[in-house]
């Protein structure tokens, strides 16, 4: 049963224009929601959260949103560029207060195109 | 300040056997996850440690153990060794204060073969 699901296994976008990655939950306990990049070889590193008491949140090129009655986010990025080129995953969890269990999508790789 | 670091990189086991992975949590984190990545899925969470003792454990059998030390750094112990063990298994570092925790940060794995 995939709880957190990302439709697109891959997407591929011109650089400087703008990346749009979805995300939808099916566990409507989840209230905190995490976007992390993965490189080859390296660990996921986190690149922006947003609880469920907001519905946007912002950190320089990356912005989140959060649709709670769809129970579906997105992660946009703008403007593009090739370094972001990466396996995005969507992660989620219940803040079961001081044990945070992070439920991960499958990932969708992001192609920035030069 | 020092990040999540994991040993080893890679490593080659038979069926069968039992394997430990080690992490060390970045500095001034007190709490340790760990995940299993298998191939073109997202990381499985398999269980937490803080204060040394298990607080969390995901859907993965008893063959799967862990320690945390007085130091927060950790093992994930993994005996009967299974070809499904094959992954790519992540630690990943964080903070609790009281009862919230922060954003866990993660190690760059270590990629296990079971043969």
């Amino acid at each position: 049963d995939q709880q957190v699901k990302q439709n697109s296994p891959s997407l591929s976008v011109q650089e400087g224009r703008i990346s749009i990655l979805n995300c939808d939950y099916t566990n409507s306990m989840f209230d905190y929601f995490l976007w992390y990049k993965k490189y080859p070889a390296e660990g996921p590193t986190f690149l922006i959260s947003i609880s469920s008491i907001k519905d946007k949140n912002e950190d320089g090129r990356f912005t989140v949103f959060l649709n709670k009655s769809a129970k579906h986010l997105s992660l946009h990025i703008v403007p593009s560029q090739p370094g972001d080129s990466a396996v995005y995953f969507c992660a989620a969890s219940e803040v079961d207060f001081g044990n945070e269990k992070l439920t991960f999508g499958t990932g969708t790789r992001l192609t920035i195109i030069p | 300040e020092t990040g999540v670091t994991q040993s080893p990189t890679h490593l080659i086991k038979t069926r069968g056997q039992q394997v430990t992975l080690r992490c060390s949590s970045q500095s001034g984190h007190n709490t340790v996850s760990w995940y299993q990545q298998a191939l073109g899925q997202g990381p499985q969470f398999i269980f937490q440690y803080y204060r040394e003792e298990e607080n969390g454990r995901g859907n993965f059998p008893p063959r799967f153990s862990g320690l945390q030390f007085p130091n927060y750094s950790s093992e994930l112990n993994v005996n009967a060794l299974e070809l499904d063990d094959s992954a790519l298994y992540l630690c990943a570092s964080s903070s609790t204060s009281g009862e919230l925790q922060e954003t866990q940060y993660f190690g760059p794995g270590t990629r296990l073969l079971v043969l």
